[in-house]
C-alpha cells in the first residue's frame, strides 16, 4: 500500500524567507506525485503535479518541487514566501497507472508572519 | 462550468441519526471518492467507486456506506455506526487513470 509522509507539521517563516517541504512516500513501482494548498476557509487547490519527464516541476505562485526517485521524495520549494502563502500544504501520491486513490499526508500548516 | 457540487455545506446532527451527503458532477468523471479531513490527519479515503455499481472501501470505511447508481452521483452515508463522525468531508473525480483530480468545496458535518 502506498503511504505518504510529511515530516514537519507546522513551519513558521518571517516574509521572503525560503520554503522546502519535506515529503516522502513509499510505493515500489512508478507514481503521479501531487502538491496541494488549502488556504484558510477555502477549498483545496493543485500547486503542481508531476507524471514524467523533468523532475523538477514548476507550479503556481512560484512553487516548484523536484522529484528524487532515489529518495522517494518530492519535496516542495518556493524562494521567498509571502505572508498570503499562509495555508496548509498537502502532498499526495497515486499509482502511476492513475488506477489507484490519492493517498495524502498528513499535511504541513505554514504561518507566514510579518 | 463543470465541476463538482457538494450539499449541504453544512450539516448538523443529532447522535444516532443517520445523515446523507451529496455529491455530484457533471465532468463525466469514472472515478468518484470520498474523503474526510480531520485536523492535523490530512484526508483519509473513506471509499471510492471507479465505474457506476461498483464501489470499494478505503482506509476507514467502518460506519459509512455509499451508492453509485448513476456515474455523476456518489452520496455518502454517514450512519450511527460512525463513532466520530464531526469532521470535513471532501468528494472528488476523476477520469480512469487518475491524472486530474477535481475536488468539492465540501461538507462540514458536526454531530450535536
Amino acid at each position: 500500500a502506498q503511504s505518504v509522509s510529511q515530516h514537519n507539521h507546522h513551519v513558521i517563516l518571517s516574509e521572503a524567507a525560503s520554503l522546502e517541504l519535506g515529503c516522502n512516500y513509499s510505493y515500489g513501482g512508478t507514481v503521479n506525485l501531487f502538491w496541494y494548498v488549502q488556504y484558510p476557509g477555502q477549498h483545496l487547490q493543485l500547486l503542481l503535479k508531476y507524471f514524467s519527464g523533468d523532475p523538477l516541476v514548476k507550479g503556481i505562485k512560484g512553487f516548484e518541487a523536484e522529484f528524487i526517485k532515489s529518495k522517494f521524495s518530492f519535496n516542495l520549494r518556493k524562494p521567498s514566501v509571502q505572508w498570503s502563502d499562509t495555508a496548509e500544504y498537502f502532498c499526495a501520491v497515486t499509482a502511476g497507472s492513475g488506477n489507484t486513490p490519492l493517498v495524502f499526508g498528513k499535511g504541513t500548516r505554514l504561518s507566514v508572519i510579518a | 462550468d463543470g465541476g463538482i457540487t457538494q450539499s449541504p455545506k453544512y450539516l448538523f446532527r443529532k447522535e444516532g441519526q443517520n445523515v446523507t451527503l451529496s455529491c455530484e458532477q457533471n465532468l463525466n468523471h469514472d472515478a468518484m471518492y470520498w474523503y474526510r479531513q480531520d485536523p492535523g490527519q490530512g484526508l483519509r479515503l473513506i471509499y471510492y467507486s471507479q465505474i457506476v455499481n461498483d464501489f470499494q472501501k478505503g482506509d476507514i470505511a467502518e460506519g459509512y456506506s455509499v451508492s453509485r447508481e448513476k456515474k455523476e452521483s456518489f452520496p455518502l452515508t454517514v450512519t450511527s455506526a460512525q463513532k466520530n463522525p464531526t469532521a470535513f468531508y471532501l468528494c472528488a473525480s476523476t477520469f480512469f487513470g487518475g491524472q486530474g483530480y477535481t475536488f468539492g468545496s465540501g461538507t462540514r458535518l458536526t454531530v450535536v
